[in-house]
């Protein structure tokens, strides 16, 4: 079946910009995550929903950040005006419940110059 | 605070040779392990994890780990490395409602 899917694969934006980065999880899944993974370590949570809430947004590191999933499937993680330091591969994984194994998609790389 | 560590950058094998790529952690409570395996511009795939119940799991492509409540380790191996098993690896943990977080991930090298 389908795996998790992201789009766009690559997007890059100037300092100040406003961004959008979609992810559509496997279906069936209720449980989705917001990871970010740059260069050299390992993928650091921004947030996780389950269902349509989102359940813990402790690792959104400032306002600037924030992620919706309306209908409880596709989410989208919003950046506004971006920094050059939130350049990074943004991921997206789903679960079938929370607790259980996570498949991630193929991720976003943002750059921001 | 929760963590998982994976104390090597890089692991070198010769092919046929048994591989193991450490990992420990530092979870609160019981923990739920899980290994996952990134190829180049490929995302993470998942290959095992730990819940509950026996100490050795076996995964996909012949590898497995052994869970260590004393040594708090999670260690993945195989007996036998190929080539092809050249990728970076991240063991991850969580427990009760707690984040899943990662290591910083082992480049495994696969020498023919």
């Amino acid at each position: 079946g389908a795996g998790v899917s992201q789009t766009p694969s690559n997007k890059v934006t100037e300092k100040g910009k406003y961004v959008e980065l979609r992810c559509d999880p496997i279906s069936g899944h209720t449980a989705l995550y917001w990871y970010r993974q740059s260069l050299g370590q390992g993928p650091e949570f921004l947030i996780y929903f389950q269902g349509t809430g989102a359940a813990d947004d402790s690792g959104l590191p400032n306002d600037r950040f924030f992620a919706v999933r309306p209908e409880g499937s596709v989410s989208t993680l919003k950046i506004q005006r971006t920094e050059r330091g939130d350049s990074a591969v943004y991921l997206c994984a789903s679960s079938l419940r929370q607790g259980r194994e996570q498949y991630f998609g193929p991720g976003t790389r943002l750059t921001v110059t | 605070a929760q963590s998982v560590a994976q104390p090597e950058d890089q692991v070198n094998v010769a092919e046929g040779n048994p591989l193991t790529v450490k990992c420990t952690y530092s979870v609160s409570g019981n923990p739920y392990l899980f290994w996952y395996v990134q190829y180049p511009n490929r995302g993470l795939q998942f290959l095992l994890k730990y819940i509950t119940g026996d100490n050795l799991v076996k995964g996909s492509y012949g590898f497995e780990a052994e869970f260590n409540k004393s040594q708090t380790s999670f260690h993945l191996k195989k007996p036998s490395a190929l080539v092809s098993d050249s990728a970076l690896y991240f063991c991850a943990g969580y427990s009760g409602n707690t984040p899943l977080v990662f290591g910083k991930g082992t480049r495994l090298s696969v020498i023919a």
